[in-house]
């Protein structure tokens, strides 16, 4: 069955402190993976897709990367503005991932 | 968010009563798509559509049912709707792909 599971759930940093969300998978042919920010009470935003094991996306301060198993977020010297839930899915009808929820300290 | 719509934002219904809500584009997508959101579970797939009458499945759909009449409307129907689906119901847009680029703002239904 495909899944996509998220680590970690929770996420607290200092701000500047540089970290990485995990998402992995077990999808057959994969076609494509999809990060997004979500905000509370608001609807996911997209931010990334990536299509092939070795690629790299970035924006601000944020590089999603992908194998052929996970992808990660990196973040780097994150802000206050960047906590939000993050949540990664494939190019299937399988669930998203359940999020990790990032907060960072002033 | 710019280009979709859902309607209504809030809505507090009994058990056993009908509920439709109603999600609108102005993208000319040709996939839509409705999720509820549960905490523990994630965004999950309910039905979804890739064009005008053409819908299918999704991951959670019993107990929903939906209708695309027109490119920019998808309406979910709750036709009896039962405490389990309290939630909050996204829908969401993409020109392309099975996985949608852009969500709306989530309507929040309450079913006592």
């Amino acid at each position: 069955e495909d899944q996509v599971t998220q680590s970690p759930e929770a996420l607290r940093l200092q701000e500047g402190e540089s970290s990485s969300l995990n998402c992995s998978y077990t999808v057959s042919g994969l076609r494509g993976l999809f990060w997004y920010r979500q905000d509370p009470g608001k609807g996911p935003e997209f931010l990334f897709t990536l299509y092939s094991a070795g690629e790299e996306k970035e924006k601000e301060r944020l590089k999603a990367t992908l194998t052929k198993k996970e992808s990660f977020l990196h973040i780097t010297a994150p802000k206050p503005e960047d906590s939000a839930t993050y949540l990664c899915a494939v190019e299937r009808s399988t669930p998203f991932g359940t999020g990790t929820s990032l907060t960072v300290i002033p | 968010d710019a280009g979709i719509t859902q309607s209504p934002r809030h809505k507090v219904t009994e058990t056993g009563t009908p509920v439709t809500l109603r999600c609108h584009q102005t993208e000319n997508h040709r996939y839509m798509y409705w999720y509820r959101q549960d905490p523990g579970h994630g965004l999950r797939l309910i039905h979804y559509s890739y064009g005008v009458k053409d819908t299918d499945k999704g991951e959670v759909s019993d107990g929903y049912s939906v209708s695309r009449s027109k490119t920019e409307d998808f309406l979910l129907t709750l036709e009896s709707a039962t405490s389990s689906q309290t939630s909050v119901y996204f829908c969401a847009i993409s020109s392309s792909t099975r996985v949608p680029r852009v969500f709306g703002p989530g309507t929040r239904l309450t079913v006592l």
